[in-house]
């Protein structure tokens, strides 16, 4: 069965620090794999996306994530962190065949970035 | 651009009863997706639906129904609220049979009394 484990339920960070937030996955092939984050009161909304090809992935607001295949993991990074960084970070995947519906979500990162 | 709207925000219930929380989205997205947020285990599939009409059970699916009347709507009703409930509601859409991204609402949060 597929499933998405986020260890780190919280990361606290000082702003203009590196982060690094944790995602691996168990899947039997190459899944499609999102970061989607969810500022306070907002929805979620996607961050960056990994079909296929160059490992890290580039999104918005200056993250980005690598997938290892030898490591089932897509972590997800950035050089330097805002305080509007602060929010809840899920990883997710979704099996790479067609038919296939079901996104599923790791319990999510709660990261708060300290001025 | 298009959006999800979920209503109510809030919903406050008693023990027992019936809730219904509902979801429109104006994307004309074919796939619809109810999703139960719970602090610290991130977001769980209740019900989605591919098409008007069809239903698909997710892991959490027992103790709700849905209903798929129309493209554009994507209702879920909770059949016995249970007692110090409290969680959030998401619907989400996706707008073709791809694993593209899936677009949310802002969530329905419930407490039940």
């Amino acid at each position: 069965a597929q499933s998405v484990t986020q260890p780190d339920a919280r990361v606290t960070v000082s702003e203009g620090a590196s982060l690094q937030l944790r995602c691996k996955y168990s899947y039997s092939a190459t899944p499609y794999l999102f970061w989607y984050v969810q500022y306070p009161r907002q929805g979620l909304q996607l961050l960056l996306k990994y079909y296929s090809g160059d490992p890290v992935v580039q999104g918005v607001n200056s993250f980005e994530a690598e997938f290892s295949k030898s490591n089932s993991s897509f972590h997800l990074q950035k050089a330097s962190v805002h305080w509007s960084d602060s929010a809840v970070y899920f990883c997710a995947l979704s099996p790479a065949s067609s038919g296939s519906w079901q996104l599923i979500f790791g319990s999510g990162t709660q990261l708060t970035v300290m001025p | 651009g298009g959006i999800i709207t979920q209503t109510p925000k809030f919903l406050i219930g008693q023990e027992g009863q019936k809730l219904t929380l509902k979801c429109q989205q104006n994307f004309n997205h074919d796939t619809m997706y109810w999703y139960r947020q719970d602090s610290g285990k991130g977001l769980r599939l209740i019900y989605y639906s591919i098409t008007e009409n069809d239903l698909q059970k997710g892991d959490l699916s027992e103790g709700y129904d849905a209903s798929r009347e129309k493209k554009s709507s994507f209702s879920l009703t909770v059949t016995s609220a249970q007692k110090n409930e409290m969680a959030v509601f998401l619907c989400a859409s996706r707008p073709t049979i791809s694993n593209e991204r899936l677009f949310f609402g802002h969530g329905t949060k419930l407490s039940v009394l």
